[in-house]
């Protein structure tokens, strides 16, 4: 079974604050990406990764970087949190190919007060 | 620009059939993904349909007609637990996901 794993479903953080999102799957899989999820919008690609020690730019990049040193790790930072980036923060993998499907972690939803 | 347009809502009842359309405008396509997401919960992967036809796969089935622009997700002997969001993904020829923002079905008894 494919599991990937965020390390928090909630987190509440303050306006200015560096914040560290984690993702871990167990599949081996070579892609893994970040979206954030709004009411009324479609999932928006913030990053993803091809590669260890590879990141791109999604369509959101702005206030955000990624780091991934392992392949199953895959790690978003804001770093200086501000109010419009409280959202529901999805991660997922998938192996190389058009036809792959992306396997979602549970999410996490941050609040920035 | 990219879009992806499927309805926002839909209301259906127990037993019946519902049909959740999608139509896209993308640079170039390499293949239509549907998802169901729970309320509250990560998206779990539906189907894929990269050719023109209808893909059956028990009570869901996915038709695509790249032509048009258009597919479609068919879901049968509607059931409670069937009341999710249901995504259109399209992968676009830099095999970036393109996604719609989702159709909430609800189903009454």
């Amino acid at each position: 079974d494919v599991k990937v794993t965020q390390s928090s479903r909630y987190l509440v953080k303050r306006t200015g604050e560096k914040v560290f999102l984690e993702c871990v799957q167990d599949m081996d899989h070579e892609n893994m990406f970040w979206y954030r999820q709004d009411p009324g919008l479609g999932l928006r690609l913030i990053y993803f990764s091809y590669d260890v020690k590879m990141k791109e730019k999604g369509d959101i990049p702005e206030g955000y970087s990624v780091s991934r040193e392992k392949k199953e790790r895959f790690s978003l930072i804001l770093e200086s949190a501000s109010t419009n980036q409280t959202s529901m923060y999805l991660c997922a993998s998938s192996f190389p190919g058009p036809s792959y499907e992306q396997y979602f972690g549970p999410g996490t939803r941050l609040t920035v007060t | 620009g990219q879009n992806i347009d499927q309805p926002t809502e839909m209301t259906a009842t127990e037993g019946a059939i519902v049909q959740i359309n999608c139509t896209y405008q993308t640079s170039g396509f390499n293949g239509l993904f549907w998802y169901q997401q729970h309320a509250g919960e990560a998206p779990t992967f539906l189907s894929y349909n990269v050719l023109d036809g209808l893909e059956e796969k028990g009570r869901f089935s996915s038709f695509l007609s790249r032509s048009k622009g258009y597919s479609y997700l068919l879901l049968k002997e509607l059931q409670m637990k069937d009341s999710a969001s249901y995504l259109c993904a399209v992968r676009d020829s830099n095999y970036q996901l393109i996604w719609g923002a989702g159709t909430k079905l609800i189903i009454k008894p």
